[in-house]
């Protein structure tokens, strides 16, 4: 079945450094790829979202960039600090003929001071 | 934050129990959508409602029964649960499922625990 899978499954940076993050997504007609940050003990809140007819997007900190080819997309945060981490999710979904949406694994951040 | 609102934000039950979960959103939307959230595995879409028709049906085993009275309003019956079932049940919101509108609000979740 479909699939989408995220990397690193846990990432360590000292505040101050970037973090990257990755996801690869299977479904060709997926064609929205929202970011989720959920804190301990809190629901998912999205942080930014990406459709298929546009390759970068950027708000403050965080952006993220969508390669459909390659069906890859990926989160970038600068200036990395305490309050970032938490788990990160990708997703990939498809609204098209039905509704579908599939999220990675999460990515447990940790921003050292 | 309150957005959307789940009850009971905790439930335990036997595996012969009924019991219901709530979701209520409070933004205007149409869609609505049960997640379920367990230790160390994706999100796992369960249900789509749009208009209170139902969208989506992820191949959710029939112990697990939604409702959708109205555009504001969702709940996920139970029944005859199995202590794998225990998990953390999200509700989520957006303004539509077609293109555009698909931005998902979450609610805060229930934490089941079936014994």
């Amino acid at each position: 079945g479909e699939n989408v899978e995220q990397h690193p499954s846990t990432l360590s940076v000292q505040e101050g450094d970037s973090a990257v993050i990755k996801c690869t997504y299977s479904d060709s007609a997926s064609n929205y790829f929202p970011w989720y940050k959920q804190e301990l003990g809190k629901r998912p809140q999205l942080i930014i979202d990406i459709r298929s007819n546009v390759g970068e997007k950027k708000d403050q900190r965080i952006a993220v960039t969508l390669n459909k080819t390659a069906k890859h997309f990926s989160l970038h945060i600068t200036e990395t600090q305490p309050e970032d981490s938490a788990v990160y999710f990708c997703a990939a979904t498809t609204n098209t003929g039905g509704f579908k949406t599939i999220f990675g694994a999460g990515t447990r951040l940790f921003v050292k001071a | 934050e309150t957005g959307v609102t789940q009850t009971p934000r905790h439930l335990v039950m036997g595996m012969t129990n009924k019991k219901s979960l709530k979701c209520e959103q409070h933004l205007g939307h149409n869609a609505m959508y049960w997640y379920k959230q367990s230790a160390k595995k994706p999100l796992e879409l369960m249900f789509v409602y749009s208009l209170e028709e139902r969208v989506e049906n992820n191949s959710v085993p029939s112990r697990f029964s939604p409702e959708c009275p109205n555009s504001s309003h969702l709940f996920l019956h139970l029944h005859t649960l199995q202590p794998e079932d225990s998990a953390l049940y999200l509700c989520a919101s957006s303004q539509g499922w077609v293109a555009g509108e698909e931005t998902q609000y979450f609610g805060p979740g229930t934490r089941l625990l079936v014994l």
